[in-house]
């Protein structure tokens, strides 16, 4: 079963506009990341952060943790045409396995 | 994708043929993982290994197995290919322990007809 779950599944905004994107997980974790698809193309990894840690930053990108919600935010601040592509959480479960959510498709609006 | 190939990059086969997928990379990572992606599933884990020889089972690993003779590659075989194998498929690998992420190869698009 899938331990991230994103939300939305979908996102169109303007470009320039800030998108924000949700993940929740079950069970307790290591740390969650965050990557980055392109049409196409493999996962590109974009900001870790640790169980232990609340918010971090990443040039346009900010997450945040909540371990007691079990819950994170991805946040992509003005954002671009260039950020168009499919978001996915990853948990970093405690038995070392990574294990993926079904992603949310931003597309930035012209 | 620098410092990870997967091949071929596509492949179409018939159903109950055996087929094998490689992932080489030049980073020296002691970890790797294949997964596959299909609509509506995202990306779900199929066998990963912690070295040489020393390999484990993921999610959906019925029909498959994997061989890591050497540090750099890490081979996916399905033993008899079937339909609902068709799916596009990506290694990963990690360098450290917890706290790294993923480098991913750019996938190999398979087609069982």
């Amino acid at each position: 079963s899938q331990q991230g779950e994103e939300d939305p599944q979908a996102l169109s905004i303007q470009e320039g506009e800030n998108a924000t994107m949700n993940c929740s997980y079950k069970t307790s974790i290591n740390n969650l990341q965050w990557y980055r698809q392109n049409s196409g193309r493999g996962l590109v990894h974009l900001i870790l952060i640790r169980s232990n840690e609340r918010e971090k930053h990443s040039g346009r990108l900010r997450v945040t943790l909540d371990t007691s919600k079990k819950s994170s935010s991805l946040l992509i601040t003005a954002s671009r045409a260039a950020d168009t592509a499919s978001y996915f959480c990853a948990t970093d479960r405690e038995d070392d396995k990574i294990i993926f959510g079904k992603g949310t498709r931003l597309h930035i609006l012209p | 994708d620098a410092g990870i190939t997967q091949s071929p990059r596509h492949k179409v086969t018939e159903t109950g043929t055996p087929v094998t997928l490689r992932c080489h990379q030049t980073e020296n990572h002691r970890y790797m993982y294949w997964y596959r992606q299909d609509p509506g599933h995202g990306l779900r884990l199929i066998h990963y290994s912690y070295g040489v020889k020393d390999t484990d089972k993921g999610e959906v690993s019925d029909g498959y197995s994997v061989s890591r003779s050497k540090t750099e590659d890490f081979l996916l075989t399905l033993e008899s290919a079937t339909s609902s194998q068709t799916s596009v498929y990506f290694c990963a690998t990690r360098g450290g322990g917890a706290n790294y992420g993923y480098t991913f190869g750019s996938g190999t698009r398979l087609t069982v007809v």
